[in-house]
């Protein structure tokens, strides 16, 4: 199990703002980046599998950016909504298992 | 489409009886299914994977024989907690890919199991 970190913790965002945050990796062996969106009670929710250096990804307001050299990703909320207000998962994809970081968990303030 | 289903989604039982999670794909055919953990506060930790047809490969640290997996058929695969105590209480979540994980996984809701 690789040592994956997310950063911040939590963020609280107003409505309207962008924001963004940080999944950091190890770049030795890297095969696959995956980010997900958790919201309370439902399924994660896959948003993004990367696997190239420099991959550059979106799907509507969000967005995810890929550096496997120097081993991280941010994922960007344009123009947040409450509908976004969930926690962020990313994950590094390596000897045909994912690794997990804590979270970051998104508010969006109306 | 690309649905998991997991089942229960909540689940009370008195310590030393045995607790079954059932993880479904109900639209595609899962060749491996994934079965992870998460305590408070902390990420998802890979428990095991399962291949239908074969024995689930654990993760270090995981009881096989507490943590029992099946995975019968390209749509199920279940976890079986057996003789659960306190220290099992934890969420439980699956999740299928129609490959071997590199791509997309699909996850299911998550269990939570409280052992008293």
């Amino acid at each position: 199990i690789l040592n994956v970190e997310q950063s911040p913790q939590s963020l609280h965002v107003q409505e309207g703002d962008s924001t963004n945050f940080t999944c950091s990796f190890p770049s030795s062996n890297f095969y696959a980046l995956h980010w997900y969106r958790w919201e309370t009670a439902k399924s994660p929710e896959a948003l993004f599998v990367m696997t190239l250096n420099g991959d550059e990804k979106k799907k509507g307001r969000i967005s995810a950016t890929l550096n496997t050299k120097e081993g991280y990703s941010y994922l960007y909320i344009k123009g947040s909504q409450p509908e976004d207000s969930a926690t962020y998962l990313c994950a590094s994809f390596n000897d045909y298992k994912l690794s997990f970081g804590a979270g970051t968990t998104v508010t969006v303030r109306a | 489409g690309a649905v998991v289903s997991q089942h229960p989604s909540w689940v009370i039982c008195k310590s030393g009886t045995s607790v079954k999670i059932e993880c479904r794909s109900l639209d595609f055919q899962a060749t491996t299914m994934f079965w992870y953990r998460q305590f408070p506060k902390q990420s998802l930790m890979l428990m095991a994977t399962s291949n239908e047809g074969s024995k689930a490969t654990y993760e270090q640290g995981v009881e096989k024989d507490k943590f029992l997996i099946n995975h019968a058929s390209l749509t199920l695969s279940t976890l079986t907690v057996t003789s659960a105590h306190p220290e099992d209480s934890s969420f439980y979540i699956c999740s299928a890919s129609p490959g071997t994980g590199g791509e997309t996984q699909y996850f299911g809701p998550g269990t939570r199991l409280l052992v008293l």
